[in-house]
């Protein structure tokens, strides 16, 4: 079972970019392309944003991109919007079809 | 449009076994294009996966847990269910049941309201 590590916090102003980290090890994220992100509003369910690294399911704006460098993935959202002050949350499979969540990262927009 | 539901008791004793339904609309919980979760998150905590049921009947689980969690399906009711059994405090947590039909890997596009499940005497 992976505990993939996120920052506690991140933030940027209307407009601006902002990316979120998620850093695991080669038996999660470096070892398999299967990371995804999730959007949390506070008291509802989470929303899946990416999947498998940098893809995106239908409805989500292309404000909203992923990639994968080794065993770190990034979320990066653009043009930042008050609706997209939330926690997010990656996961990636972790091998003999187990999974594992980062502990959330909260995006303000100043 | 696939919708999920969870249904379950909100307060459970220690040492019980939680039992939760997951009933599904808008789509056949016996489809072979997705396959079916459970995902928690205590409060004001981060999420943790506790297992998955895929369309081969086979199933998967958090380790962390100990062999205390069951998942399986009534296709007759077209219901997800989670036991969990010997249950602490440390089990209070909103409990979500999730799908895959992306027929993509280890991610869920659909996702139940949650059910809080408070484990206290």
């Amino acid at each position: 079972q992976s505990a993939l590590t996120q920052p506690p916090s991140a933030s940027g102003s209307p407009g601006q970019s902002v990316t979120i980290s998620c850093t695991g090890t080669s038996t999660d994220v470096g070892g398999y392309n299967y990371v995804s992100w999730y959007q949390q509003h506070p008291g509802k369910a989470p929303k899946l944003m990416i999947y498998e690294v940098s893809k995106r399911p239908s409805g989500v704006p292309d404000r909203f991109s992923g990639s994968k460098s080794g065993n770190t993935a990034s979320l990066t959202v653009s043009g930042l919007q008050a609706e997209d002050e939330a926690d997010y949350y990656c996961s990636s499979y972790a091998g003999s079809n187990s999974l594992g969540f980062g502990g959330g990262t909260k995006l303000t927009v100043l | 449009q696939l919708q999920l539901q969870e249904s379950g008791p909100g307060l459970v004793k220690p040492s019980e076994t939680l039992s939760l339904t997951c009933t599904v609309s808008g789509g056949s919980i016996s489809s072979s294009s997705y396959y079916w979760g459970w995902i928690r998150q205590p409060p004001g905590k981060g999420l943790e996966w506790i297992g998955n049921f895929f369309y081969s009947g086979s199933t998967n689980y958090n380790p962390s847990l100990k062999s205390r969690a069951t998942i399986s399906l009534d296709t007759s009711k077209n219901e997800l269910s989670l036991k969990l059994s010997s249950v602490t405090a440390a089990d209070t947590a909103v409990y979500y049941c999730a799908s895959n039909t992306l027929m993509a890997e280890a991610t869920f596009d659909y996702w139940g309201q949650g059910t809080l499940v408070t484990v206290s005497s």
